[in-house]
């Protein structure tokens, strides 16, 4: 049962592009949405967090957008760099309890020069 | 130590091996949680544990995993008579506060235990 599907697996974006990463998902329990950064050899580390009741965050060159009533949310690099190539995942977590993250499938975003 | 520390980096098991997997987090940190990534997949939740308590283990796949962390601090992950199906990296993350309803708490992940089942 994956509670919280992401697309697309794979992105290819030039430099000074915006990369876009979607994430739906099903539970309406969940109450924190964040996003992990995963580089080769690494384990993931938090990128920017969104609660349901905002419908935008913007952290430097990164932005979710959250839309409550189609439960779903996107990440946005802006003036995406070399740099950013790594692999994303979307996620969420239930309230009320302790911080188990639900994690999406990934995308590996490639930024070329 | 500065962050959270998983050894070995990488294992490699015949079919039927035990291993053992060890997590060091931030000193301190109260929460505990070992996730399971298959290639090119997001990590799986396994178990958790606050302080030395085991509050969840609804991840683990068998009876073959079992996770400990007696003293509140370093965890062990084991896996007896492994199979190729447990190749996989093991992630261990941890954080300050147990129960966190703000969402503010940060989850630090360990580099893994990468596990190949030959």
């Amino acid at each position: 049962q994956q509670q919280v599907k992401q697309s697309p697996q794979s992105l290819i974006v030039q430099k000074g592009g915006i990369s876009i990463i979607n994430c739906a998902y099903e539970n309406t329990a969940f109450d924190y949405f964040p996003w992990y950064q995963q580089f080769p050899g690494k384990g993931p580390a938090l990128l920017i967090a969104i609660r349901p009741d905002v419908s935008e965050k913007k952290e430097g060159r990164f932005t979710i957008s959250f839309n409550k009533s189609a439960k779903q949310f996107s990440l946005h690099i802006m003036d995406s760099q070399p740099g950013d190539s790594a692999t994303y995942f979307c996620a969420a977590r239930r309230s009320g309890g302790y911080q188990k993250v639900t994690f999406g499938t990934g995308t590996k975003l490639q930024v070329i020069p | 130590g500065a962050g959270v520390s998983q050894s070995p980096r990488y294992k490699v098991a015949k079919r039927g091996q035990d291993v053992a997997l060890r997590c060091d987090p931030i000193s301190g940190h109260v929460s505990l949680f070992w996730y399971q990534q298959a290639l090119g997949q997001g990590p799986e939740f396994l178990t958790y544990f606050q302080n030395e308590a085991q509050l969840d283990k609804s991840g683990l796949p068998s009876d073959r995993f079992f996770a400990e962390r007696p003293e509140g601090s370093v965890s062990t992950l084991k896996i007896q008579r492994t199979q190729q199906e447990d190749s996989a990296v093991y992630l261990c993350a941890s954080s300050s506060t147990g129960l966190d309803l703000s969402g503010a708490n940060v989850l630090t992940f360990g580099a893994g235990s990468r596990l190949t089942v030959l």
